[in-house]
């Protein structure tokens, strides 16, 4: 099975400061999905097929990366910001798997 | 506009059986795969089972195989997850989501709760 390892696990960054999440796959995998997760709300999804921004994401969120290293990155951190993202891969064969989740907090 | 509304939850105890629905609308269930993805309280997101459209193709988490049964039913537009020989570690937030091209899951419902305990 392909394990999935984020980093960090928790941070804190400040308004208008660049965040950068990472998402470590133990093989190589095709596309590298992330979602967010507000406490008490489903989660929705943010990024699709490595780079591709869900409906209504905001543009100062964009994600890279190809065979075992992808990132998810926020240009300007906000408020509204806060969050745990997970990243996700699927589809060469299951199990699907998902990070651990990275808990993205203010400072 | 599309929805996914999960049903079924509760408390049991363990070692009995459960069955989750979830009903479908605003979209052609029949296009679409469909998953289970459970969360433990506190804890992050684990895929429990797959089926495609036409339920040609079935998956399930090592966790659960044997256990529970994931089915469809197209002309009722609902995904269901029969639970069996329950544990207390299956106690989770269950949800139901939608499949797109890329493995990606672009729907989810706000999920339903499963408590297994004496």
């Amino acid at each position: 099975d392909i394990v999935l390892t984020q980093s960090p696990t928790t941070m804190a960054a400040s308004p208008g400061e660049k965040v950068t999440l990472t998402c470590r796959a133990s093989s190589s995998v095709s596309y590298m999905n992330w979602y967010q997760q507000k406490p008490g709300a489903s989660p929705k999804l943010w990024i699709y097929g490595t780079s591709k921004l869900a409906s209504g994401v905001p543009n100062r969120f964009s994600g890279s990366g190809s065979g075992t290293s992808y990132s998810l990155i926020i240009s300007s951190m906000e408020t509204e910001d806060i969050a745990t993202y997970y990243c996700q891969q699927c589809c060469s064969t299951p199990p699907i798997t998902f990070g651990a989740g990275t808990k993205l907090e203010l400072k | 506009e599309v929805q996914l509304v999960e049903s079924g939850g509760g408390l049991v105890q363990p070692g009995r059986s459960l069955k989750l629905s979830c009903l479908a609308s605003g979209f052609t269930f029949s296009n679409y795969g469909m998953n289970w993805i459970r969360q433990a309280p506190g804890k992050g997101l684990e895929w429990v089972a797959s089926i495609s459209s036409s339920s040609s193709y079935i998956y399930y988490a090592d966790t659960v195989k044997g256990r529970f049964t994931i089915s469809r039913d197209n002309a009722k537009n609902t995904l269901y997850l029969q639970m069996t020989s329950l544990r207390s570690e299956d106690t989770a937030l269950y949800y139901c989501a939608r499949q797109r091209g890329t493995g990606s899951f672009d729907y989810w419902g706000q999920g339903v709760m499963v408590t297994v305990s004496s």
